[in-house]
């Protein structure tokens, strides 16, 4: 079974404050995604990395940043937290192809880190 | 609308009983995947269809695709209290490798 694990169910910070997220998947898939899920608004895609060290932005980088140095390591970082980044953060995972910008299989997904920026 | 828009919002209906949800999308897909969220969970997948496909069944659960209609239904036939939790469809868009989430259906399978 697949398994992603991120580093915190739930996590408060104040404004200001860098914050990292931590995801971690034993797959070996080559794709990872960050969402965030808000009330009304679904899932929406933050960053998406392919590649060690590939990253592409998704709908709403702003204000975000990610980090992949290693395969099975996905980070999501807030470098300035602020109180609209207060949300449910959801990290997956899924197999890409050899060679290829993603793929379109189903994605695994984490059991999610709720942030609270005060 | 949003690209992957579920229809109903929420639906409640009692155990045994069959469930439908539906989801819109705007844009040409690779496929369409049904995924299933527990109240405060990650999301958990439960099938995909392709493009090319009409109708995908696994268990209890029975997808349809019309690309026609840019439209998919999922129906969860004898739904049981453990169904209860919220289902949401995602888009692969063509040409990229993004997914687009829609808001969801809150299903509620009563006793």
């Amino acid at each position: 079974d697949v398994k992603v694990t991120q580093s915190s169910r739930y996590l408060v910070k104040r404004t200001g404050e860098k914050v990292f997220l931590e995801c971690v998947q034993d797959m070996d898939h080559e794709n990872m995604f960050w969402y965030r899920q808000d009330p009304g608004l679904g899932l929406r895609l933050i960053y998406f990395s392919y590649d060690v060290k590939m990253k592409e932005k998704g709908d709403i980088p702003e204000g975000y940043s990610v980090s992949r140095e290693k395969k099975e390591r996905f980070s999501l970082i807030l470098e300035s937290a602020s109180t609209n980044q207060t949300s449910m953060y959801l990290c997956a995972s899924s197999l890409g192809l050899a060679g290829s910008r993603g793929s379109y299989n189903e994605q695994f997904f984490g059991p999610g880190t709720r942030l609270t920026v005060l | 609308s949003q690209q992957g828009e579920e229809d109903p919002q929420a639906l409640s209906i009692q155990e045994g009983e069959n469930a439908t949800m539906n989801c819109s999308y705007k844009t040409s897909i690779n496929n369409l995947q049904w995924y299933r969220q527990n109240s405060g969970r990650g999301l958990v997948h439960l099938i995909l269809i392709r493009s090319n496909e009409r109708e995908k069944h696994s268990g209890r659960l029975r997808v349809t695709l019309d690309t026609s209609k840019k439209s998919s239904s999922l129906l969860i036939t004898a739904s049981r209290a453990a169904d209860t939790a919220s289902y949401f469809c995602a888009t692969a868009l063509s040409g990229t490798y993004k997914y687009i989430f829609g808001t969801g259906t809150r299903l509620k399978v009563l006793a």
